[in-house]
């Protein structure tokens, strides 16, 4: 039990499907963020929100939109992504932003078809 | 623009042996952290360092932070089969709100 849970696990879907990745904190943290993971890449930053507020977004494409309608919650809406964006994608949490350590999520592994 | 660099990327060894990842960052690090993800699992983290030339240790893990605040590395003694993942470390970038994390070393040990 890391205190970060994401849903779902595992996810395959076809480039014209429309879901959503979705990640819920329990350690009262008032920063979120969402990583993707690719095979022999690094960690990429996606987005960063801070008490709400999205205050980071690593130059990523319109069909990735986030959402963090409270402090615990954050979800990721995907649209019409394409082969490249299969990867694990990992939220994490932090007391605030910047300099503090991070408690990640298992992670959502996305397969796209 | 910043970078986080890690060496070596794939690291084979023995049970028993010792071990140790190194970190380099393209700019100056007010801090550095570590992470380990073990195969399947998701990044956890280890430990900070913020003072320069500080070293800390986790029973047989020594990670030190450089004096001019530009690298640092991990040290484990007599690796065991239970230290097998991808090590990782971060430092801060260039915004407030970013952490850079490095490509990672992956470890494995040969029982």
């Amino acid at each position: 039990e890391t205190g970060v849970t994401q849903t779902p696990r595992h996810l395959v879907m076809g480039m014209t499907n429309k879901k959503s990745l979705k990640c819920e904190q329990h350690l009262g943290h008032n920063a979120m963020y969402w990583y993707k993971q690719s095979a022999k890449k690094p960690l990429e930053l996606m987005f960063v929100y801070n008490f709400k507020e999205q205050t980071e977004n690593n130059s990523v494409p319109s069909r990735f939109s986030p959402e963090c309608p409270n402090s615990s919650h954050l979800f990721l809406h995907l649209h019409t992504l394409q082969p490249e964006d299969s990867a694990l994608y990992l939220c994490a949490s932090s007391q605030v932003s910047g300099n503090q350590p991070q408690h990640f999520g298992d992670g959502t592994r996305l397969s796209i078809l | 623009g910043q970078q986080v660099m890690q060496i070596p990327q794939y690291q084979h060894v023995q049970e028993g042996e010792d071990f140790t990842t190194y970190c380099n960052s393209s700019t100056t690090l007010s801090n550095i952290q570590w992470y380990k993800q073990r195969p399947g699992g998701h990044p956890v983290f280890l430990i900070q360092l913020v003072k320069s030339g500080e070293v800390k240790k986790q029973k047989r893990l020594t990670f030190q932070f450089g004096e001019a605040k530009k690298n640092s590395s991990l040290h484990i003694t007599a690796t065991q089969t239970t230290d097998v993942g991808t090590y990782f470390c971060a430092g801060p970038g260039t915004s407030y709100d970013k952490v850079i994390f490095g490509p990672g070393t992956s470890l494995s040990v040969i029982p």
